[in-house]
């Protein structure tokens, strides 16, 4: 079972509709949850963190986490062809929790 | 400086040749950290620095590349003879510091290409 797991798609959805991106980690004791967003040829740019569980709201995007079922999420309403890219979820999980274990990324395809 | 800044952003090497990549990270910032991106693959850990010391080098593949960092600012990762397998992206990030709940700034990324 890998670390942290994301299909790696693509998720395509409409302009102006949500988008729901998913991760699962293996660490129950994981303590911190980032989502990242890459743009083709570009590097990764943090875009939400969670710790609690519950949900996060920052603008268009919603970030879910549920660590009973080891299962964070993030939206994002009113989705636009700019949002189109490869979403990276990165968990600090208890052991080696120095540094963050990354998502392989799903990618999002957002069509006018 | 106000991001973190990698060099060379593209490096083309012949098999058998050692580089050098530099990452200079954010000012105050006392983590930083190496990543690689192969093609279509996600984030591989390689190491991180808190300061000058690295606590955790687990993810440096082989014997053939290391790692230092100097002044608790610039770190240089560098590969010996280069196989064509480390053609990748190579990543930096920084934090404030570690053991938080601070995310990762990224660089730009150094683009390896092994012929």
């Amino acid at each position: 079972q890998k670390e942290v797991e994301q299909n790696s798609g693509p998720l395509s959805v409409p302009e102006g509709a949500i988008a729901s991106l998913n991760c699962t980690y293996s660490d129950r004791g994981s303590q911190s949850f980032f989502w990242y967003r890459q743009y083709s040829g570009k590097s990764p740019e943090l875009i939400m963190s969670i710790y609690s569980n519950g949900d996060k709201e920052d603008g268009r995007f919603t970030a879910q986490l549920n660590k009973a079922s080891q299962y964070v999420s993030l939206l994002i309403r009113d989705s636009q062809p700019s949002d189109s890219a490869t979403y990276l979820c990165a968990v600090r999980m208890n052991t080696g929790f120095q540094k963050l274990v990354f998502g392989t990324g799903t990618r999002l395809l957002v069509s006018p | 400086g106000a991001g973190v800044s990698q060099s060379p952003s593209n490096k083309v090497t012949e098999k058998g040749k050692d580089v050098e990549l530099r990452c200079d990270p954010i000012s105050g910032h006392t983590a930083l950290y190496w990543y690689r991106q192969s093609l279509g693959q996600g984030l591989e850990f390689l190491i991180y620095f808190q300061g000058n010391s690295a606590p955790d080098k687990s993810g440096l593949p082989s014997d053939r590349f290391s790692a230092e960092r100097t002044g608790g600012s610039v770190s240089t990762l560098t590969i010996q003879r280069t196989q064509q397998e480390d053609s990748a992206v190579y990543l930096c990030a920084s934090s404030l510091t570690i053991g938080t709940n601070y995310g990762y700034t990224f660089g730009s990324g150094t683009r390896l290409t092994v012929v």
